[in-house]
């Protein structure tokens, strides 16, 4: 069974632009999160979605934003981006909400 | 909100010895405490997790206990192996299914041969 699957996995942006990302989860999982790991800050949450809902949100600014799709694939959107944006972005599935989550290998965000 | 406090931050101990990372989390309803292991550049993984009905579980050299009354899980790695060095996450899934875990800050573990 394939994992969980991130695009892309490396991106450099500029100040000011926009970046989406891109998450496939393992085959079957119908909850779909999202997580900003940072050497200073850890693992922090970003928002979580189900049957293309979001049902959590984290503690982050409006231009942190995202949606699942019919499919369950889901995608995070990051809009003016920041130098403090610079992170790797987490992607994580599991069956229901509740159930055990596995992360994708993650989106290394760099803003310069 | 949960609260998971995570100690020591670095850990460095000679092959064959054992290891200990502590979690302590606030909120009593939590009842599902997975822990992940990170080596430099990948996913975290899972290792090992243990829910609020069960007091101990152990998976070959891997075991984690919780302590409901005192609030806290810990992690315990026995006879280590170089392939153990990483960064071990506890996390805390807190209650009202809410779909999200709160980590703790990280032990990096060090194991020397």
């Amino acid at each position: 069974k394939a994992g969980v699957t991130q695009t892309p996995r490396y991106l450099i942006k500029t100040r000011g632009q926009q970046v989406t990302l891109s998450c496939s989860p393992i085959s079957g999982h119908r909850s779909v999160s999202w997580y900003q790991q940072t050497p200073g800050q850890g693992l922090q949450f970003l928002f979580e979605y189900f049957s293309e809902t979001q049902r959590n949100k984290g503690n982050f600014p409006g231009r942190f934003s995202g949606r699942q799709f019919s499919n369950s694939r889901s995608e995070m959107n990051v809009s003016t981006l920041e130098l403090g944006d610079s992170a790797l972005y987490l992607c994580a599935s599991s069956l229901e909400v509740g159930n055990t989550i596995y992360f994708g290998e993650g989106s290394w965000l760099t803003v310069v | 909100g949960e609260n998971v406090e995570q100690h020591p931050s670095t850990l460095s101990v000679q092959e064959g010895d054992s290891a200990v990372i502590k979690c302590t989390y606030s909120d009593s309803a939590s009842n599902y405490f997975p822990w992940y292991k990170q080596e430099l550049g990948k996913r975290p993984q899972l290792i090992i997790d243990i829910r609020s009905n069960v007091g101990e579980k152990k998976d070959q050299r891997i075991a984690v206990t919780l302590n409901k009354t005192a609030k806290h899980f810990s992690l315990h790695i026995t006879e280590t192996q170089p392939e153990d060095s990483a960064v071990y996450f506890c996390a805390v899934d807190p209650p009202g299914n809410t779909g999200k875990l709160i980590f703790g800050q990280g032990t990096t573990l060090q194991v020397k041969p």
